[in-house]
């Protein structure tokens, strides 16, 4: 199985913040890598696909990038409605993996 | 806006069969680009794939859990259905059930949407 490895686990954070979130596989997955929010007791939402794309109807302040290994999720400027837990998924191969999640707390 | 919802027993005894059903709204689940999938979420732990079914019924199962699982689906109803047997504490968690896309030759792919999952106990 792809391992997936996301850092940090946890991130405190202020509203207007730029805030980065790093995803690492443990082999080569190209750019078959998606990013997903959660929050509490609400069903998972997509919110970049291919590494890179910006999924319909995702505010523009969420960009992702990365090839190969290494992954990021860059949340420009942060709104009060983006702290939740965030997920990275390898599509690469099944099983299909997703890493330990990273939760983004108001500082 | 197609959306799934979980249904099922939110209470299980060990050693018992876990029964899943997850029903698609405002779409056909019958459609040629999709897969459905099954998603868990222990309490305080990760996202697990589980497994996905075609609408013919072709499967493909998470190994860790392939001896146990068991995904159809029932296009007559639009629903898919996940039956998980000898089930023990580490079997709780949140399920999932979504809809996977798949996108053409490139084989890129993604979760999308998800329904908002359900709570399975397992207890005596």
């Amino acid at each position: 199985d792809i391992q997936m490895t996301q850092s940090p686990s946890s991130l405190s954070a202020s509203v207007g913040d730029r805030v980065t979130i790093s995803c690492r596989s443990s082999q080569s997955i190209s750019n078959y890598l998606n990013w997903y929010q959660h929050k509490p007791g609400k069903a998972p939402k997509l919110l970049i696909y291919a590494a890179s794309s910006l999924q319909s109807g995702v505010p523009s302040r969420f960009s992702g990038s990365g090839s190969g290994t290494d992954f990021t999720l860059t949340i420009s400027s942060l709104q009060p409605e983006d702290f939740a837990t965030y997920y990275c998924q390898q599509s690469y191969s099944t099983p299909y993996t997703f890493g330990q999640g990273t939760k983004l707390e108001i500082k | 806006q197609l959306q799934l919802q979980e249904s099922g027993p939110g209470l299980v005894k060990p050693s018992e069969t876990l029964s899943l059903t997850c029903t698609v709204s405002g779409g056909s689940i019958s459609s040629g680009t999709h897969y459905w999938d099954w998603i868990r979420q222990p309490p305080g732990k990760g996202l697990e794939w589980m497994g996905s079914i075609y609408y013919s019924g072709t499967t493909y199962y998470n190994p860790s859990l392939e001896s146990r699982l068991t995904i159809s689906v029932d296009t007559s109803k639009n629903q898919f259905s996940l039956k998980l047997s000898s089930v023990t504490a580490a079997d709780a968690a949140v399920y999932f059930c979504a809809r996977h896309i798949l996108k053409g030759i490139s084989r890129y792919s993604w979760i999308d949407p998800w329904g908002q999952g359900t709570l399975v106990i397992v207890s005596s």
